[in-house]
């Protein structure tokens, strides 16, 4: 079975622009969360989204959004960068069943975003 | 809101010797997680604990829990150079099953 996938693994862009980040999940996996990794800050909840709908949200400015597909494909988008944003954005999927196990969140290879 | 606490940050062990990872946290957690990370990879899901006095093994790793304490252990048995890496603890948060509070992580290095 195929992993989570993440495109680009790479980008670099400049302040004042915006950047789309995809993530396809595991075959079957409905949950789809976005963490952004940082050397200072460690890593970072963004968001879930389950269904198409967002169900949880981290503490993170109104310039993160994300938003899931009917296939459960799921985007984030991060609009008017900061040099603060570079980071690792790793994003996980989970089977989102009913027992503990399907809670378990398998993380894709990440992009790393480097802003200058 | 939950943090999570590990310790050591670093650790630098001789292959073949033991040692623990623990992992604090700070107010109830479902279940507690244990990731590894390789230098410029991604995470890699170790251990999910779900109940108070789960312990679970893999090869030289081994994972408990103890809710009462609210502390988690990694136990590293015989360490090898292949466990060198960064070994993440995680909890749920905020009632989610999917909002995941991770430790700063452990750098661990295995020398010969």
């Amino acid at each position: 079975k195929a992993g989570v996938t993440q495109t680009p693994r790479y980008l670099i862009k400049t302040r004042g622009q915006q950047v789309t980040l995809s993530c396809s999940p595991i075959s079957g996996h409905r949950s789809v969360s976005w963490y952004q990794q940082t050397p200072g800050q460690g890593l970072q909840f963004l968001f879930e989204y389950f269904s198409e709908t967002q169900r949880n949200k981290g503490n993170f400015p109104g310039r993160f959004s994300g938003r899931q597909f009917s296939n459960s494909r799921s985007e984030m988008n991060v609009s008017t960068l900061e040099l603060g944003d570079s980071a690792l954005y790793l994003c996980a999927s989970s089977l989102s069943g009913t027992s503990g196990y399907q809670w378990t969140q398998y993380f894709g290879p990440g992009t790393r975003l480097l802003v200058l | 809101e939950l943090k999570v606490e590990q310790n050591p940050l670093f650790l630098s062990m001789q292959e073949g010797k033991n040692y623990t990872i623990y992992c604090n946290y700070s107010t109830t957690s479902d279940r507690l997680y244990w990731y590894r990370q390789d230098p410029g990879k991604s995470l890699e899901s170790l251990f999910v604990l779900l109940s108070n006095g789960a312990v679970k093994q893999e090869g030289r790793l081994m994972a408990s829990l103890d809710t009462k304490a609210r502390l988690s252990t990694l136990h590293i048995t015989a360490a090898v150079h292949d466990l060198s890496a960064t070994y993440f603890c995680a909890g749920n948060s905020g009632g989610s099953n999917y909002k995941l509070t991770f430790g700063k992580g452990t750098l661990l290095t295995v020398n010969p």
